[in-house]
């Protein structure tokens, strides 16, 4: 595997569930993201991990609970959601953060439905 | 509050040259970013400016103007896999926040 992998790709839930999505980066990075993106709307940064450290919490509601075990996996834990949830969740990960270009590399995106 | 503008949409015809503006108003101001996402498919990277001026990568030019809080990406040479949405993004002051604009749908056309 290589760059940024997510899974799973597509997943729909009801608003009682409980689910996780993973992301997996292959890039020897120290920074990761999540992000939703709904249509029309512009990326909404939710979360930011530097070094397995939370750093920016992006006035999330508490119905998104991310882990970060180490500097190469990033979960997004998932309970009692809402339809309005139901976007495209990207993941990212950067060298570092707060330097250079912080160019970032995104993952394939997990497009959750929920009912 | 924070916000980037950018043109909703853009069409142009094979082989043309377009610009896509994106005016910025942020807390903070580390630098202008800019991404290309096809349908489908995840936002990549295409370039980044932190002082003023124009920056080269093959057909590809980004512009930025700091005290004007304006930026744009060029393309030239328009080829048909141009067609995706452009994302102008500005990282905060700190570093730790990247805010997106709305994206530009390009339509090249034949």
């Amino acid at each position: 595997e290589t760059g940024v992998t997510q899974t799973p790709r597509h997943l729909v839930m009801g608003m009682t569930n409980k689910k996780s999505l993973k992301c997996e980066q292959h890039l020897g990075h120290n920074a990761m993201y999540w992000y939703k993106q709904s249509a029309k709307k512009p990326l909404e940064l939710m979360f930011v991990y530097s070094l397995e450290e939370r750093v920016e919490n992006n006035s999330v509601p508490s119905r998104f609970s991310p882990e970060c075990p180490n500097s190469s996996h990033l979960f997004l834990h998932l309970h009692t959601l809402q339809p309005e949830d139901s976007a495209l969740y990207l993941c990212a990960s950067s060298q570092d953060i707060g330097q250079g270009s912080d160019e970032q590399f995104f993952g394939p995106g997990t497009r959750l439905t929920v009912l | 509050g924070q916000s980037l503008e950018q043109p909703s949409e853009v069409t142009a015809v094979e082989g043309a040259i377009v610009q896509i503006n994106c005016t910025y108003q942020t807390s903070g101001f580390y630098g202008l970013s800019w991404y290309q996402q096809h349908d489908g498919g995840a936002p990549t990277f295409l370039s980044y400016n932190a002082l003023d001026g124009l920056e080269e990568t093959g057909r590809f030019s980004s512009f930025l103007s700091r005290s004007d809080s304006y930026g744009y990406l060029l393309l030239q040479e328009l080829q048909m896999k141009d067609s995706a949405s452009y994302f102008c993004a500005v990282r905060d002051t700190g570093g730790f926040k990247t805010i997106f604009g709305a994206g530009t749908r390009l339509f090249v056309k034949a």
